[in-house]
C-alpha cells in the first residue's frame, strides 16, 4: 500500500504567483512528514518537516507546509514563486515504526 | 551542500565490469543510506547502515554489494550489472536510525548522486 502520494506530476506557475505542491499520506498512527527538493543534477535537499506541535511548519527558501490530519495532507506552499524554485519536489513520510518513504515527486516549473 | 560527497559523479560501465561507488559524510552522523532514483519511479531505498551495521536490505539483487567500513564512509560495489540498473544512485546520512522498528525524525542529508549508465 502506498504511504504517500503526490497527485500532480507537474505544476506550472507564473513567477510571483502562489505555489502549492500537494501531498497526501495514508499511514496509521502519527506520521512524520518531510519535504525535499531536488535541483537538476543535484541530490535532494531538505526543506522542512513536521514531527509534532504547530500544524504550520516553516522551512527553507520561504516554503511552508501545513499538516492537516483530517484530510491526511501535507501540502507545500510558497506565497510568491521564483524562477529559481523550478525543481523536483518530494514529499516523504515515516509511518510509525517504519522507514522514510518517498512520494513519486512533482516537477515545478516557474515561468518568468 | 558539501556535507555528503559522492564519487564518481558519472560512471559508464559494461555489464561485465566491476566498479565501486563511494560516499563520504562529514556531518558526524551514524546512519548512512543508499537510494536508487530511476526515471518515473519513486526513490527506492536500497540499504541502511546504522553504526556500521547493516540494518536494512530492501530486497536488492546481489550484484549490488554495500560496504560500510566506518560511520563516515559507505561504498556500493557493482558487478555484472544490467542495463535496467542505470539510474542515479544517491547516498544519504542522518544522525541515527532508531532500532526495533522505530521510525526516525532525523533529517536525512543527501549527496549529489552518481549517474550510472550500464551499457
Amino acid at each position: 500500500a502506498q504511504s504517500v502520494a503526490q497527485p500532480e506530476d507537474q505544476v506550472n506557475v507564473a513567477e510571483g504567483n502562489p505555489l502549492t505542491v500537494k501531498c497526501t499520506y495514508s499511514v496509521s498512527g502519527n506520521p512524520y512528514l518531510f519535504w525535499y527538493v531536488q535541483y537538476p543534477n543535484r541530490g535532494l535537499q531538505f526543506l522542512l518537516k513536521y514531527i509534532t506541535g504547530d500544524n504550520l511548519v516553516k522551512g527553507s527558501y520561504g516554503f511552508e507546509a501545513e499538516f492537516n490530519k483530517s484530510q491526511t495532507s501535507f501540502h507545500l506552499k510558497k506565497p510568491s514563486a521564483l524562477v529559481s524554485d523550478s525543481a523536483l519536489y518530494f514529499c516523504a513520510v515515516v509511518p510509525a515504526g517504519n522507514k522514510l518513504t518517498f512520494g513519486g515527486g512533482t516537477r515545478v516549473l516557474v515561468k518568468p | 551542500e558539501t556535507g555528503v560527497t559522492q564519487t564518481p559523479r558519472h560512471l559508464v560501465m559494461g555489464m561485465t565490469n566491476k566498479k565501486s561507488l563511494k560516499c563520504e559524510q562529514h556531518l558526524g552522523h551514524n546512519a548512512m543510506y543508499w537510494y536508487k532514483q530511476s526515471a518515473k519511479k519513486p526513490l527506492e531505498l536500497m540499504f541502511v547502515y546504522n553504526f556500521k551495521e547493516q540494518t536494512e536490505n530492501n530486497s536488492v539483487p546481489s550484484r549490488f554489494s554495500p560496504e560500510c567500513p566506518n560511520s563516515s564512509h559507505l561504498f556500493l560495489h557493482l558487478h555484472t550489472l544490467q542495463p535496467e540498473d542505470s539510474a542515479l544512485y544517491l547516498c544519504a546520512s542522518s544522525r541515527e536510525v532508531l532500532t526495533s522498528g522505530g521510525g526516525s525524525t532525523d533529517t536525512q542529508y543527501f549527496g549529489p548522486g552518481t549517474r550510472l549508465t550500464v551499457l
